[in-house]
């Protein structure tokens, strides 16, 4: 299958410090990739949809001015998350999906976010 | 909105024994049902999907079964081994990528 590399896998920030994860399609042109969250012992909720060269899509109850979304390239999305607090320590992961896989989702290894 | 149900939350089996987790989707449109397994900390892992044209797929151990006019999907898992034991997620998607995740099953297999 296709792969994605996202980093950091692991991050510890301050509260109110703003955070960039990155994912990658490595082998891949991703047309789309999407952003997830996940709680300890929750289910993956999904955050925004990245289309390349345009802005992102976000569901119902994500802050658009938090998490930033910028999909500059084929190969490319990365969120920021700003002004960082406890609240938002979480795993966020993404997948990526191209016309030339069909509808399969390859996902990141995901990134432990703790803000202290 | 899209929604996903899934049950059991938690599942406990005998080693050897099948275990069967049940989704149901909310989205006629819905036409790509996949299955992950997810270790604590790692990413999910894709262990088996299925369209909407197609009524049941099997792999070995792990079998699914889609019926969509009732809209529901579920995973069979037979012989279950302890290394099965994971946390198990269905999910729809309309062949967007875009994925709507149930709220997971913790199965346990014990030895």
């Amino acid at each position: 299958g296709a792969v994605v590399s996202q980093h950091p896998s692991r991050v510890i920030c301050k509260s109110g410090t703003s955070v960039k994860i990155e994912c990658r399609s490595l082998d891949f042109q991703a047309t789309t990739m999407f952003w997830y969250r996940q709680f300890p012992k929750k289910s993956l909720m999904l955050m925004a949809t990245s289309n390349e060269g345009s802005k992102a899509t976000y569901e119902q109850g994500v802050e658009k001015d938090k998490f930033l979304i910028n999909h500059a390239s084929l190969t490319l999305s990365t969120l920021t998350v700003t002004s960082a607090h406890p609240e938002d320590s979480s795993f966020y992961i993404c997948s990526a999906s191209s016309l030339g896989h069909g509808t399969e989702a390859f996902f990141g290894q995901g990134t432990r976010l703790t803000v202290v | 909105g899209e929604n996903v149900e899934q049950h059991p939350s938690t599942l406990s089996v005998q080693e050897g024994d099948s275990a069967v987790i049940k989704c149901t989707y909310s989205d006629s449109a819905s036409n790509y049902f996949p299955w992950y397994k997810q270790e604590l900390g790692k990413r999910p892992q894709l262990i088996i999907d299925i369209r909407s044209n197609v009524g049941e797929k099997k792999d070995q151990r792990i079998a699914v079964t889609l019926n969509k006019t009732a809209k529901h999907f579920s995973l069979h898992i037979t012989e279950t081994q302890p290394e099965d034991s994971a946390v198990y997620f269905c999910a729809a998607s309309k062949s967007t990528g875009k994925l709507i995740f149930g709220q997971g099953t913790t199965l346990q297999v014990k030895p």
